[in-house]
């Protein structure tokens, strides 16, 4: 079936560091891929997304490239901030499933300090 | 702002008794979805409705129950909460099914305490 696998963390980085944070995907079909955050308490907030290979989602800074020869998505960021502290999912979704399910993977907890 | 709310963000609740979480819905979408979140893991479908369509998945236990009496409401039902069910309960929303790329809104999530 369908997975993604992601970086385990925390990853700890001091404000202004440059971050990645690694996802790869398994899937049968030609999955969208999604980056969704979650703050302290909170649900989840899409982040950025990619329907396609070689598409590139941004969004407040963090960008995310569809790599179908790798198989992979991986965030980056080019100067963090304290507010940006919260755990990080990778998630695909096929679209041959016949609804949007997502397959989520088991997130990345970003800490930074001032 | 068009949105998805659930309500109470907190339930407590003892060990056997009934409880229903809520979500409402401004966005008018066709699916509504109900996910587990335990600590430190990633949300865990447990069903989905398409209009009044309801889709179980299934490892999902029948302890579990939903009802959508019209598009802007979703209920979950726990009929006989064990202690293995304290979690985040997350509501989530999407427009149709068959468009993947199409990203869910959620709420802010239920946290479920069992005493």
């Amino acid at each position: 079936g369908d997975s993604v696998t992601q970086m385990e963390g925390p990853v700890t980085l001091s404000e202004e560091a440059f971050l990645t944070i690694n996802c790869t995907y398994t899937a049968t079909g030609y999955p969208s891929l999604f980056w969704y955050v979650q703050y302290p308490g909170e649900g989840l907030q899409l982040l950025l997304k990619a329907t396609k290979a070689d598409d590139k989602g941004s969004n407040k800074g963090f960008e995310a490239t569809y790599r179908k020869e790798t198989t992979s998505f991986h965030l980056e960021k080019g100067s963090v901030q304290v507010s940006d502290s919260a755990v990080y999912f990778c998630a695909l979704s096929d679209q041959n499933t016949g609804f949007q399910k997502l397959v989520f993977g088991t997130g990345t907890r970003l800490l930074v300090s001032p | 702002d068009a949105m998805v709310i659930q309500n109470p963000r907190y339930q407590v609740t003892q060990f056997g008794k009934p409880v229903t979480l809520s979500c409402s819905q401004t966005l008018n979408h066709n699916v509504m979805y109900w996910y587990q979140q335990k600590s430190s893991q990633a949300p865990k479908l447990l069903f989905h409705y398409y209009d009044k369509d309801f889709n179980n998945e299934a490892d999902t236990p029948d302890n579990f129950q939903s009802r959508r009496p019209n598009t802007s409401f979703c209920f979950l039902d726990i009929r006989s909460p064990g202690l293995g069910d304290a979690a985040m309960y997350l509501c989530a929303t999407s427009p149709e099914p068959g468009r993947s790329n199409q990203p869910q809104h959620f709420g802010d999530g239920t946290r479920l305490s069992i005493l």
